[in-house]
């Protein structure tokens, strides 16, 4: 158990929906990050957030986006969704910048129907 | 931009045939390179960070090492509780300090 908890564990929904995915860092952890993994694609950054800060942003389409809370948990919400958007969706935290050592969570699948 | 290049895609051994799993890799400047284990459904795993070339990290069968283009995760009399999909991380000195991984390799070793 990586301590860094995400839910849900598996959604299905439909085209042109919009999902929120919730994270909660390990505790004490100030930094959040989101990643996609899908088959052909690998694991994808996507965004990072740190004691609620944006601090980096990877290749994150603009139908998505992501917020830090004062509590420190994050979340990713995903609007208009496409087929292409079925996937895994990682969050993983790290206590501090720069950090290779990342604790992820078990992973939202996302189907899209 | 970062890369990382893993091979192969995927490999079988039987359980105690000892076999190497690479990652190349090209980065404008190493911070640390970082090996990790995947299982079906789970997330990533942490298992190594290597620095500097030369540098040799060990945890029971695996050992890794690191050369200034790629390293190796050397799976040494493997067992079946060993299969999983193993990534390559590499992390650039300066600017976001974001990982970036590799595809992995998948990794099934056979009773």
């Amino acid at each position: 158990d990586s301590g860094v908890t995400q839910t849900p564990k598996h959604l299905i929904t439909a085209t042109g929906q919009r999902v929120t995915l919730r994270c909660s860092p390990r505790s004490g952890d100030l930094s959040v990050y989101w990643y996609q993994q899908s088959l052909d694609q690998g694991l994808q950054f996507l965004i990072q957030y740190y004691n609620g800060e944006e601090r980096a942003k990877g290749n994150i389409l603009e139908r998505f986006s992501a917020q830090q809370f004062p509590d420190l948990h994050s979340e990713l919400n995903l609007s208009s969704l496409e087929l292409g958007d079925s996937a895994l969706y990682f969050c993983a935290s790290a206590p501090a910048i720069p950090s290779g050592e990342l604790f992820f969570g078990e992973g939202s699948r996302l189907t899209v129907l | 931009e970062d890369q990382v290049t893993q091979s192969p895609e995927a490999l079988r051994l039987q359980e105690g045939e000892s076999s190497s799993l690479n990652c190349s890799y090209t980065v404008s400047g190493l911070r640390g390179l970082f090996w990790y284990r995947q299982d079906p459904g789970k997330g990533p795993e942490f298992l190594f960070t290597l620095y500097s070339a030369g540098e040799e990290k060990e945890k029971e069968r695996l050992k890794a090492t690191l050369t200034k283009k790629e390293s190796f995760l050397h799976i040494t009399a493997p067992k079946p509780e060993d299969s999983a999909t193993y990534l390559c991380a590499v992390q650039a000195r300066g600017g976001s300090y974001i990982p970036t991984f590799g595809r992995g390799t998948s990794l099934i070793v056979h009773p």
